[in-house]
């Protein structure tokens, strides 16, 4: 079946630190890949996705970059912010139902 | 006004009671969901809906019922409370027609506590 590794939390960086968070994925063919947000106290918000191998999903500063040799579509941010600090959640579409398969999420804390 | 309203928020509740949680959006979409989180397992889902005459079972489904009343609403219940059941639960909705690259719209969240 369908399933999504992340790394284990918690992280915490200083402001203006690299992040990366490592995500990766087993499901037969193709799927789509996702990262998602989520702020304290609310649900979650789509940040960035890729449909197919190579894509690269951007915003906000984050990227990631579909792997299809790794199946590996881990999340980056050149200098990250305190406003930042949220649980981000991998997860990956595959099949004509639309259902998501979530990873277990990373805490990440941005200290000042 | 918020696109997918989930309701109460926060809920305290004992073993053995029945509870239901509501969910509500404006965004016309046709697939309706039911997570659960909690802590350390990232977002399971309890059931999904593709339409009103449509209900299917998620990966962790027992113990919960779900009621597709309308486009706009579907609500999960819990026949029989129980402590495990202590949860973050979400709704989502989602119509790839509309967005066109299957976005899940998540509401606030309901926090769940079975005493």
């Amino acid at each position: 079946g369908n399933s999504v590794t992340q790394m284990e939390g918690p992280v915490t960086l200083s402001e203006e630190a690299f992040l990366t968070i490592n995500c990766t994925y087993t499901a037969t063919g193709y799927p789509s890949l996702f990262w998602y947000v989520q702020y304290p106290g609310e649900g979650l918000q789509l940040l960035l996705k890729a449909t197919k191998a190579d894509d690269k999903g951007s915003n906000k500063g984050f990227e990631a970059t579909y792997r299809k040799e790794t199946t590996s579509f881990h999340l980056e941010k050149g200098s990250v912010q305190v406003s930042d600090s949220a649980v981000y959640f991998c997860a990956l579409r595959r099949g004509s139902n639309y259902k998501l398969t979530f990873g277990k999420g990373t805490l990440l804390t941005v200290n000042p | 006004d918020a696109d997918v309203t989930q309701t109460p928020r926060n809920r305290i509740t004992k073993t053995g009671k029945r509870i239901m949680l509501e969910c509500s959006q404006t965004k016309g979409h046709d697939r309706m969901y039911w997570y659960r989180q909690d802590p350390g397992l990232g977002l399971r889902l309890i059931y999904y809906s593709f339409d009103v005459k449509d209900i299917n079972k998620g990966e962790i489904s027992d113990g919960y019922s779900v009621s597709r009343q309308a486009q706009a609403k579907f609500s999960l219940s819990l026949e029989s409370a129980i402590p495990n059941q202590t949860a973050l639960y979400f709704c989502a909705t989602s119509d790839p027609g509309t967005s066109g690259d299957n976005e899940q719209f998540f509401g606030p969240g309901t926090r769940l506590t079975v005493l």
